[in-house]
């Protein structure tokens, strides 16, 4: 069964480094999305990308994020200068339609900064 | 605001018993979701639903547009189905619909 998969699984960083969160997304999937769950917390959605460019963020989604989808298969979740509340699980989800259709999440990054 | 509220916060179950999770919601939205996040942390989507009723195995969900509700109902439940299952709602305003907001979740544990 196609998945979507996540690298890596955890990541320990120090404050002000650069992290890059890798996601695989299903191949014929068109719509791809971040979300991150602060420990103990609910879910919150990031940001949505369609067409190599961003559809939606919400207001996480600071100059600090970015996404790209550089060679057609990887879609990248990258944070500039970590901040000790940058630590959560993130979450690549995609999705073949915008519309309709079931989300198909991987398994999580999880960031630890320290 | 937009809120998604779930009930119970917890729910402990017999193995076999009939389970049901509840999320209401204050705003007219897209579609519905409910979504079982393992212990591990993985998530994992069960349905969308935007009106009736949707049936996968023992797990069935409903919705109540007009009285902005959902339930998610276990039949026969398992140790396996010990998670946390999240209700989460796409908004009217077109996008992709996943720009989600999500319910705190509600933890089952069943015991066998």
């Amino acid at each position: 069964e196609p998945e979507v998969t996540q690298t890596p699984s955890h990541q320990v960083t120090q404050m002000g480094q650069e992290v890059i969160l890798r996601c695989v997304p299903i191949s014929n999937h068109l719509y791809f999305y971040w979300y991150r769950q602060i420990l103990g917390q609910k879910v919150e959605f990031l940001v949505s990308f369609y067409n190599n460019e961003i559809s939606e963020k919400s207001e996480i989604f600071d100059d600090q994020f970015s996404v790209e989808r550089p060679d057609g298969s990887n879609f990248t979740l990258k944070i500039r200068s970590t901040k000790l509340e940058d630590s959560a699980m993130y979450f690549c989800a995609s999705k073949v339609r915008g519309d309709t259709g079931e989300l198909f999440f991987g398994e999580g990054s999880r960031l630890t900064v320290l | 605001k937009n809120e998604v509220e779930q009930s119970p916060q917890n729910l402990t179950a017999q193995e076999g018993e009939f389970i049901t999770i509840n999320c209401s919601y204050s705003v007219g939205i897209s579609a519905l979701h409910w979504l079982q996040q393992h212990p591990g942390g993985g998530i994992v989507s069960l349905f969308m639903l935007s009106s009736g009723k949707k049936k996968h195995g023992r797990l069935i969900a409903t919705i109540n547009i007009q009285e902005k509700h959902s339930s998610l109902h276990i039949t026969a439940s398992h140790p396996r189905d010990s998670a946390v299952y999240i209700c989460a709602v796409s908004l009217w305003e077109g996008g992709s619909q996943g720009n989600l907001i999500f319910g705190k979740g509600t933890k089952l544990s069943v015991k066998p």
